[in-house]
């Protein structure tokens, strides 16, 4: 079993809809979660970090953390064509030592 | 967010020549850097850790006498791919942490034929 499992997808939506992202993990030490965002033939941008449970919002962008079910969730309102790009779930337990997920392709249609 | 800087993007070798990818922290001071190689619709593998002034911790699996690190100053990481062949052709990205977050370099695509 991988450490971090992330559905590859891909995955369409229509432009304006809601996209859900996950990650689970088997790893229960895992105490930072962060999302990052890969557009093609470029580095990952961080998008959202957060530590431990619970809930952020930056935007549009919502980033969920349930450590009791090792389960993770990236959420995108309103969502856009610019938005289109794979998507990585990342975690750590030290903040030093990071395991990624797979990346979830994501088009948002216009 | 902090910058971090990878160059070159992209490069090109004759099979077994070496190739090196700087990876600079711009705007911040990076006691570690990381490498990570991506193959095509694939997540990042960590290949090292870099560690400034001291030897870099490499991944099982990860040749180190191949792919040579060097982190001698603090906003500065250098991975040379060694006698490169076909099957390193791939992206390699570095990172660099600031405070809790990481931030990446732009990657580089390397193909070696």
């Amino acid at each position: 079993q991988k450490e971090v499992e992330q559905d590859p997808g891909p995955l369409s939506v229509p432009e304006g809809a809601i996209v859900s992202l996950n990650c689970t993990y088997s790893n229960s030490a895992f105490q930072y979660f962060m999302w990052y965002r890969q557009y093609s033939r470029k580095g990952p941008e961080l998008l959202m970090y957060t530590y431990s449970s619970g809930n952020k919002e930056d935007g549009r962008f919502t980033a969920q953390v349930d450590k009791s079910s090792k389960y993770i969730s990236l959420f995108i309102r309103d969502s856009q064509p610019s938005d289109s790009a794979t998507y990585l779930c990342a975690m750590s337990q030290n903040n030093n030592d990071m395991r990624f997920g797979a990346g979830t392709r994501l088009t948002v249609k216009p | 967010g902090a910058v971090v800087s990878q160059h070159p993007s992209r490069v090109i070798c004759k099979s077994g020549t070496s190739v090196k990818i700087e990876c600079r922290s711009l705007d911040f001071q990076a006691t570690t850097m990381f490498w990570y190689r991506q193959f095509p619709k694939q997540s990042l593998m960590l290949m090292a850790t870099s560690n400034e002034g001291s030897k870099a911790t490499y991944e099982q699996g990860v040749e180190k006498d191949k792919f040579l690190i060097n982190h001698a100053s603090l906003t500065l990481s250098t991975l040379t791919v060694t006698s490169a062949h076909p099957e390193d052709s791939s992206f390699y990205i570095c990172s660099a942490r600031e405070g809790a977050e990481a931030f990446f370099g732009q990657g580089t695509r390397l193909t070696v034929v």
